[in-house]
Formats: C-alpha cells, structure tokens, sequence
C-alpha cells in the first residue's frame, strides 16, 4: 500500500517546455488534488476533483490543466512552463466524507 | 467555505504544551474542523478533527467552544521534533465541493 505516489520528484524546465506532473493513489479514493507551495507560503489549491472524468478549478488554476480518466490517477499539466511555475507541488486524495486527506511526497519544479 | 484565521508564528521551549487558535467566524452548521501538521519539504500530514466540545487522540487535542467560532489546538509537552508549521481548515464533512483549502498556518518554532 503505497498511498499517494508523485512522479516525478524534481524536475527542471525551460521557459516555454510543457510537462505532466502525475499522482496515483492506491486508497480508491473519491477526490483529489493539486496545490502549489512557494517558499515561505501554505498551500494553494490549483485543480481538483471529485471523482473519475471530473475536475474543477482551485483558486490558481491559471497555466494549468488537469485530467482524471481514471479513478487512481490526477495528471497535471504545464502547457507552456514560466519562472512563476516553479514550486513545490503536492498531491492530496481524500475520501467523499473528506475526513482526512494524505499527500504525496511533492515535486520540485523549477523553471528557467 | 468559511475563512480561518491563525497567528502567523509561535515559540515555544520544549516540554511545554502549546495552544495554537483558529478563528473562523462564519463556520457553517455542516463545517467540521481540521488540523494538519507540515515538517519542511514534506506533504501536509492531518493530526485532528473535530465538530463540537473536545477531542482528544495520541497526539493533539482539539477544544472547540458552543459557537464553534473558534478552536484551539493543543499539543501536550512538545519537543524540537514538533516544530512545524499548523494548518486549520474548516470544511462540510458530507464533501459537497470537495475543496479543501488552506490558509497560511502558524510556524511553530520549539526551542531547547
């Protein structure tokens, strides 16, 4: 039982590069999510969603696209990375009664 | 979803207990109330949950008042390893919108 697993942990992007951060979780967990962590900052949610083929946005979801074909995965995309990208980037996934929520280890995301 | 408001930094010493309060005037009569617990460069961890009165597990309490308007986060004897950085977030357990949104936290610094 892995829990919540990102791929992948570090990355370096140019200005301009597209990517696609992945999350899997293994719970059969109804929701999850993406947040972004800047230095010094709490956590922003970015998209989310409440079940397989739903997403929705957060309060920055700006420059970033997400899809959930299937139950355990949460993909996010980077279309056309910035410098203001670069973050920490969590993954979460909860149950519907939102009881409690687990996170994945983060990727460190860095645009130049 | 009802804002919270939390100090910004506490210090403490250790084998001290440490209250941290979250003020969230406009919790409604679905909310419940969570506290997660971040260490640097990880993902946030939950420690409690609570609705109404006192909660209590291995490692926090969580007191909440008849208003529910606020709640205090009680942790019993911390040591250097506690330092880390509290979240409250206050959100409907049936997991209507699924967001769940943090604010800035409260840094706890322990110190020898």
């Amino acid at each position: 039982n892995a829990g919540v697993t990102q791929t992948p942990k570090f990355r370096v992007l140019k200005t301009g590069q597209s990517m696609t951060l992945l999350c899997a979780q293994d719970m059969n967990h109804e929701y999850m999510y993406w947040y972004r962590q800047d230095p010094g900052m709490g956590l922003r949610l970015i998209h989310y969603s409440v079940g397989e083929g739903t997403t929705a946005k957060g309060e920055v979801p700006d420059g970033y696209n997400v899809s959930r074909l299937k139950k355990q995965n949460f993909l996010l995309g980077l279309e056309s990375a910035a410098p203001s990208q670069t973050s920490v980037y969590f993954c979460a996934s909860a149950t519907v009664m939102n009881t409690e929520a687990f996170f994945g280890q983060g990727t460190r995301l860095t645009v130049v | 979803l009802a804002k919270t408001t939390q100090p910004i930094s506490m210090d403490s010493y250790e084998g001290q207990e440490v209250n941290i309060t979250c003020s969230h005037n406009n919790i409604a009569t679905n909310d419940y109330i969570t506290w997660y617990q971040q260490f640097p460069s990880q993902g946030p961890r939950f420690i409690i949950q609570g609705y109404k009165t006192k909660v209590t597990n291995e490692v926090a309490s969580l007191f909440i008042p008849a208003d529910r308007k606020s709640s205090t986060l009680s942790l019993p004897r911390v040591s250097l390893s506690d330092t880390a950085v509290y979240y409250c977030l206050v959100g409907d357990m049936r997991g209507n919108t699924g967001k769940l949104i943090f604010g800035q936290g409260t840094t706890l610094q322990v110190k020898p």
